[in-house]
């Protein structure tokens, strides 16, 4: 089975702080997102990237980057933390190929005071 | 401008019944399908999926059909179950894009009544 973990379930940060969410996958998958999930307006993408070092900025990249040094692992950066971004933030990966689905980690609630 | 739009945000159902999910898509060039079930405090996990040469894909107690020509698809869940009850995500891909944007829509939270 595939297993796309994010290395915190929950967490709370104050305004200004640099936060870093990580996420990796086991199944040598090359396309990985990162989402964010707010009551009534579903999953909204924030950044993907295709292959190492590559990366590009999905619906919603303001206030954050990203970081791709190892297939395995992306790493999601809100450069200076602001209340807005207080979420549910989802990384998923997906195979190269055909009509392939996307697997998704357990999420990190983040909070931002 | 959404994309892909689920219009009911919630829906009740009695155990045991049919539950049907909505979900309607604008761009022509969508071409594979996905729906998604969401716990709370859990990630999405992916339920069932159709390319859009078919009009119709079964598993078990789900069954998703697409319709084209209205832009429009569906999740029928029978018998639904109290498990059932989750938030309920679709989600399109243009295929031959080459990307693999996948576009949710904004989900319907469905609970099942024992």
């Amino acid at each position: 089975d595939v297993k796309v973990t994010q290395s915190s379930r929950y967490l709370v940060k104050r305004t200004g702080e640099k936060v870093f969410l990580e996420c990796v996958q086991d199944m040598d998958h090359e396309n990985m997102f990162w989402y964010r999930q707010d009551p009534g307006l579903g999953l909204r993408l924030i950044y993907f990237s295709y292959d190492v070092k590559m990366k590009e900025k999905g619906d919603i990249p303001e206030g954050y980057s990203v970081s791709r040094e190892k297939k395995e692992r992306f790493s999601l950066i809100l450069e200076s933390a602001s209340t807005n971004q207080t979420s549910m933030y989802l990384c998923a990966s997906i195979l190269r190929g055909m009509n392939t689905e996307a697997f998704f980690g357990q999420g990190t609630r983040l909070t931002v005071v | 401008d959404q994309q892909v739009k689920q219009n009911s945000p919630s829906l009740s159902v009695q155990e045991g019944r049919i539950s049907i999910l909505n979900c309607d898509y604008t761009n022509s060039m969508f071409d594979y399908f996905l729906w998604y079930k969401k716990y709370p405090a859990e990630g999405p996990t992916f339920l069932i999926s159709i390319s859009s040469i078919k009009d119709k894909n079964e598993d078990g107690r789900f069954t998703v059909f697409l319709n084209k020509s209205a832009k429009h698809l569906s999740l029928h869940i029978v018998p639904s179950q109290p498990g059932d009850s989750a938030v309920y995500f679709c989600a399109a891909n243009p295929v031959t894009s080459g990307t693999y944007k996948y576009i949710f829509g904004t989900g319907t939270r469905l609970k099942v009544l024992a």
